[in-house]
C-alpha cells in the first residue's frame, strides 16, 4: 500500500518569493506521482504529474516538481509566487499496476501575502 | 473538456435522514470515485466503481453505500446521516489512457448534518 506525507500543513510566503512544498511517499511498487491544487470552494485541479522519463516535471501556472527516487520525494516548487497562488496543494500517488486509485497527502495550505 | 458534475454545492440535512449525493461524468469513463475531505486529513476514499453495478470499498466506507446503475452516474448514499458525516464530498473520474494519468474532480458538495 502507498502512503503520502506532506511535511508542512501551512506555508506562508510573501508575494514574489520562491516556495517549495514538500512531499514524500512510500510504496513497495513503482508509482505515478501528482500534485493537485484546490482553490477556495472548488474541486481539485491537476497541477502536474510524473509518469516516467525526465525527473523534472513542469506544470501549469509556473510550477515544477522533481521526482527523486532515492529519497522517495516529489517536492513542488515555484520561483516567484503570486497572490493568486493562495490555495491548498495536495500530493498524490498511484501505483503503476493500473489500479487508478489515488492516495492523497493531507494537504499544504499555501498563503501568499502582499 | 471532461466534466464531472455534482448535483449540489451545499446541503443541510438532519440527523437520521437518508441522503443522496449525485455525480455525473460526460466522458464515458468506466471508473468513478467518492472522496471525503476534512481539514487536516486530506482526501480519503469512501467507495469506487470500475463499471456499472460494480463497487468496491475504499478506506472509510462505514456509514455509506453507493449506486452505479448507469455508466455516467455514481451516487453516494448516507443511509442514516450523522453529525460526524458533516464534510466536503468530492467525486472524481480518471482518464483511462494506457498509463494512469489524471483524475477529474467535481466541484464538491459541502454537507452539513444538524
Amino acid at each position: 500500500a502507498q502512503s503520502v506525507t506532506q511535511l508542512d500543513s501551512q506555508v506562508p510566503v510573501f508575494e514574489e518569493a520562491p516556495v517549495e512544498l514538500r512531499c514524500n511517499y512510500s510504496s513497495s511498487v513503482s508509482v505515478y506521482l501528482f500534485w493537485y491544487v484546490q482553490y477556495p470552494n472548488q474541486g481539485l485541479q491537476l497541477l502536474l504529474k510524473y509518469l516516467s522519463g525526465s525527473t523534472l516535471v513542469k506544470g501549469i501556472n509556473g510550477f515544477e516538481a522533481e521526482f527523486n527516487k532515492s529519497q522517495t520525494s516529489f517536492h513542488l516548487r515555484k520561483p516567484s509566487v503570486h497572490i493568486s497562488d493562495t490555495a491548498e496543494y495536495f500530493c498524490a500517488v498511484s501505483d503503476q499496476g493500473g489500479s487508478e486509485k489515488l492516495v492523497f497527502g493531507k494537504g499544504t495550505k499555501l498563503t501568499v501575502n502582499p | 473538456d471532461v466534466k464531472v458534475t455534482q448535483s449540489s454545492r451545499y446541503l443541510v440535512k438532519r440527523t437520521g435522514e437518508k441522503v443522496f449525493l449525485e455525480c455525473v461524468q460526460d466522458m464515458d469513463h468506466e471508473n468513478m470515485f467518492w472522496y471525503r475531505q476534512d481539514p487536516g486529513l486530506g482526501l480519503r476514499l469512501i467507495y469506487f466503481s470500475y463499471d456499472v453495478k460494480m463497487k468496491e470499498k475504499g478506506d472509510i466506507p462505514e456509514g455509506y453505500s453507493v449506486s452505479r446503475e448507469k455508466k455516467e452516474r455514481f451516487s453516494l448514499i448516507l443511509e442514516s446521516a450523522s453529525t460526524n458525516q458533516t464534510s466536503m464530498y468530492l467525486c472524481a473520474s480518471p482518464t483511462e489512457a494506457e498509463m494512469n494519468t489524471e483524475a477529474f474532480f467535481g466541484q464538491g458538495t459541502r454537507l452539513t448534518v444538524v
